[in-house]
């Protein structure tokens, strides 16, 4: 089975542009979640998706938001870029997004605002 | 918020050398992940432990869910063992991350 894919791998940007990532989980998953890391605030939570329903959401702002089609696929966009949203961005798949679910991350997409 | 706490957050080990990495976490869990992260940004699944031992080759990990930590064992350790470990826990659908130990094996 093949595993999480994240798109594009690495990606620059300058201050005031929109960016958009993509994410595809495992065959036969349908929840995927989104977190930001960072240096300094490590790991942190974005949002999850379930059947194309946002079913919770980070504490970030509003720049930030996302979406998933039909066949489980999800992107997040970050509308004007600030130099703090440089960061690595994982993408994780879990069949039904539930607590006893093993989550599987993707490689990551690696973002600088410049 | 679920509160995750790692240690120690830096390890420095020669080739060979065994360790145990610890993960706190504030409220009871259904489930905990440890993750190995290589030095690409990848998170690789080590093991899905939510209570008891499990062993995978030179690792194995210990949940005792009722006293609110998991325990990592590295054994034999290699270079390749380098990189951040981290433990995560679920709240609802959502993963609480430990801030990590960053381990280095040195040949």
């Amino acid at each position: 089975k093949a595993g999480v894919t994240q798109t594009p791998r690495y990606l620059i940007k300058t201050r005031g542009q929109q960016v958009t990532l993509s994410c595809s989980p495992i065959s036969g998953h349908r929840s995927v979640s989104w977190y930001q890391q960072t240096p300094g605030q490590g790991l942190q939570f974005l949002f999850e998706y379930f059947s194309e329903t946002q079913r919770n959401k980070g504490n970030f702002p509003g720049r930030f938001s996302g979406r998933q089609f039909s066949n489980s696929r999800s992107e997040m966009n970050v509308s004007t870029l600030e130099l703090g949203d440089s960061a690595l961005y994982l993408c994780a798949s879990s069949f039904s997004g539930g607590a006893g679910d093993t989550q599987y991350f993707g490689p990551g997409t690696r973002l600088t605002v410049l | 918020g679920i509160q995750v706490e790692q240690s120690p957050p830096d390890l420095i080990l020669q080739e060979g050398a065994n360790s145990t990495l610890r993960c706190n976490f504030s409220d009871s869990v259904n489930n905990l992940q440890w993750f190995h992260q290589n030095p690409w940004g990848q998170l690789i699944n080590l093991f899905y432990i939510p209570s008891g031992t499990k062993q995978n080759g030179r690792l194995s990990a210990t949940t005792v869910a009722t006293e609110r930590y998991s325990l990592l064992y590295i054994s034999s350790s290699q270079t390749t063992d380098s990189g951040v470990y981290f433990c995560a826990v679920p709240t609802g659908n959502q993963f609480y991350f430990g801030t990590g130990t960053s381990l280095t094996v040195i040949p």
